[in-house]
């Protein structure tokens, strides 16, 4: 019944290591999302894809991978991982890019030790 | 140019008061301004929102009103709950469909 799930919904991690986020939606959207909410809430995009196809890459450390295997799933690996990383990232979807509103999963709070 | 800038970053109100959120933006080429709401440990929701053709949307109990002139607009809600206790984010959308949002508000509602 979710229409944007998010694995997992925490995730604690020494510095160093590599983690991804898993995230999929049964809206049948085209677009998806990943954005990053920091310890003040401010909410910054990360990337965005459509179609599968990468649209949006801000300036984003290339330790962070998205991966869309297709529509429904997009993923987020991190290399590497630093203190700065420790978040909450949320997956989103939109019908296509054009087209709001952003459907937002619960977020994954990512905690770096 | 990409910013928008929002305030109060926190409101307290009763019952009943009606809280007001604003937002700047400087990019004119910004064509869809949403409102989105978040609760503790969810996600943001999209609440309302309000393209630069109209000056004023109203939803329930949540209006919009847009200044194009002044690159300004505002959420109000009308008789305000506790249960509308949250963050509320503003957003501008660029022209790649980007959502920029601005810092947050947290509203509080006291009974």
């Amino acid at each position: 019944d979710t229409a944007v799930s998010q694995t997992p919904k925490y995730l604690v991690t020494q510095m160093g290591n590599d983690k991804s986020i898993k995230c999929e939606q049964n809206l049948g959207h085209d677009t998806m999302y990943w954005y990053k909410q920091d310890s003040k809430k401010f909410l910054k995009i990360m990337f965005s894809y459509n179609n599968k196809e990468l649209i949006i890459n801000e300036t984003v450390p290339n330790r962070f991978s998205p991966k869309s295997p297709d529509k429904a799933h997009l993923n987020l690996h991190i290399n590497s991982l630093e203190l700065g990383d420790s978040a909450v990232y949320f997956c989103a979807s939109s019908q296509d890019l054009g087209n709001q509103p952003q459907h937002f999963g619960d977020g994954t709070r990512l905690s770096i030790l | 140019q990409q910013q928008v800038k929002q305030s109060p970053q926190s409101l307290i109100v009763q019952k009943g008061g009606i809280p007001i959120i604003n937002c700047a933006y400087e990019n004119t080429a910004f064509d869809y301004f949403p409102w989105y709401q978040q609760f503790p440990g969810k996600g943001p929701a999209l609440l309302i929102a309000i393209r630069p053709d109209v000056s004023e949307k109203k939803e329930g109990r949540f209006t919009i009103s847009f200044n194009k002139s002044a690159k300004q607009f505002s959420l109000h809600i009308m008789d305000s709950q506790p249960g509308d206790s949250a963050t509320y984010f503003c957003a501008a959308r660029g022209n790649t469909g980007k959502l920029i949002f601005g810092q947050g508000t947290t509203l509080q509602v006291k009974p």
